[in-house]
């Protein structure tokens, strides 16, 4: 079954910082770009960041950029996302998803991990 | 800033065709930006009903197709039920390996 788990969620102060994992199953992880995709509470969604492949390449939202570094490890079928200085906007439930090229979706979705960020 | 619009809401009779668009503020959607068209019920995570424009997604029903109307991406769903009634989320790649979604339509089927 092809399937994307997330985790390492959870509640911060302002400021702090929190690693989430996304660990890949039954697809080739290797070979897929992914991306993290955010949605906060009652809002829409919103593209985070994404790696390539062999995680040499990396691409951030704005609103993220130089805070927020997206890392894998392809040996362990594993995404990070490492979040710093986060922000109350920040709050949000955080998806990881692949894709395997421009003409493909973002496909599959993991169920997401809830990050909460208090002032 | 590249924004992403869509219509905030929309009303379909049972069984009427509605259309939903996706636009961009810098200019026209084209199959260049490769749109993908999301299906989002509470609490659910998104459900890929149209990638690359116009490809139906593997499971999704004939009733929704996926065009470029204009200078929009579209989306358009025929005989519309009432489980159809949820958030529709478009997403375009905006250049230099950035994707953006748009707000996100909300649809009631009444």
């Amino acid at each position: 079954e092809v399937q994307l788990v997330e985790s390492g969620g959870g509640l911060v102060q302002s400021g702090g910082s929190l690693r989430l994992s996304c660990t890949a199953s039954g697809f080739r992880f290797s070979s897929n770009w992914m991306h993290w995709v955010r949605q906060a509470p009652g809002k829409g969604l919103v593209w985070v960041s994404r790696i390539s492949p062999d995680g040499s390449s990396t691409t951030y939202a704005d609103s993220v950029k130089g805070r927020f570094t997206i890392f894998r490890d392809n040996a362990k079928n594993t995404l990070y996302l490492q979040m710093n200085s986060l922000r109350v906007e920040d709050t949000a439930m955080y998806y990881c998803a692949s894709k395997s090229d421009y003409t493909y979706p973002f496909d599959p979705w993991g169920q997401g991990t809830l990050v909460t960020v208090s002032s | 800033q590249t924004v992403v619009t869509q219509e905030p809401s929309f009303s379909v009779s049972p069984g009427g065709t509605v259309t939903l668009t996706c636009d961009l503020n810098s200019g026209s959607v084209s199959s260049s930006h490769y749109p993908i068209w999301y299906q989002q019920t509470p609490g659910q995570t998104p459900r890929t009903l149209i990638y690359n424009t116009n490809t139906r997604s593997s499971g999704v029903p004939d009733r929704f197709s996926g065009s470029i109307l204009g200078n929009k991406a579209a989306l358009t769903i025929t005989g519309a039920q009432a489980d159809d009634e949820c958030d529709y989320y478009c997403v375009v790649h905006v250049g230099s390996g950035i994707w953006a979604f748009g707000g996100g339509t909300k649809l009631t089927v009444l």
